[in-house]
């Protein structure tokens, strides 16, 4: 098992273009979740999903789209970047209910 | 509105002492709290799991417990080790199944 695989782990953009940070696991996981986390702010929830087709905003979604097509994948879009956007990103999922949480490696975002 | 609290921040201790650390949630629906360890640039690794029906979980030095009517729960640290300096998260499942994050307690252990 490959466990939560984020890509790319490291990426620059530039103020206004958009992107997709990618993330998959392979542990048939309902409830999958996108993360930032920043200095002095602790990790905050963007969005996440209870399973393929169901997906609910977090703390802090705005400037963030997010699909659930399958159970598998699970992809962050950035719509038009901010420098306010610059963060480190973790996707994470579980099985839902009374199961722990799998963390990604992380995808580090600087937007200049 | 579920907040979690770690305190304190940041800790040193010298190696070999035992140490606990602090975690406090507002709302007692939860299903499960879990401990985590961040290293620098890194990602977050589980450290135990506890569910809301239980009041203890051990993994070799490390033991957690949970008070969830207190909203309280503790993450002891036997023997400290400098390769346990790290920064230690707990997070609240909730029963909608968001889970919510403390800040982290900053740990460094003095060789």
């Amino acid at each position: 098992n490959a466990g939560v695989t984020q890509t790319p782990k490291f990426q620059v953009l530039k103020t206004g273009q958009s992107m997709t940070l990618q993330c998959a696991q392979d542990m048939n996981h309902e409830y999958m979740s996108w993360y930032r986390q920043d200095p002095g702010m602790g990790l905050r929830l963007i969005h996440y999903s209870v399973g393929a087709g169901i997906t609910d905003q977090g703390e802090v979604p705005n400037g963030y789209n997010v699909s659930r097509s399958t159970t598998e994948d699970f992809p962050l879009r950035l719509l038009s970047a901010a420098p306010s956007q610059t963060s480190v990103y973790f996707c994470a999922s579980s099985k839902t209910g009374w199961n722990g949480y799998t963390f990604g490696s992380g995808t580090r975002l600087t937007v200049v | 509105k579920q907040e979690v609290t770690q305190i304190p921040a940041a800790l040193s201790v010298p190696e070999g002492e035992n140490l606990v650390l602090n975690c406090s949630f507002t709302d007692s629906a939860i299903y499960n709290l879990q401990w985590f360890r961040q290293d620098p640039g890194k990602g977050l690794t589980s450290l135990l799991l506890i569910q809301s029906s239980q009041r203890e979980q051990t993994s070799g030095r490390l033991n957690a417990s949970l008070d969830k009517s207190s909203g309280r729960s503790t993450l002891y640290i036997a023997a400290s080790q400098p390769g346990d300096s790290a920064t230690y998260l707990c997070a609240v499942r909730r029963e909608d199944d968001k889970i919510i994050f403390g800040k982290g307690t900053r740990l460094h252990i003095l060789p």
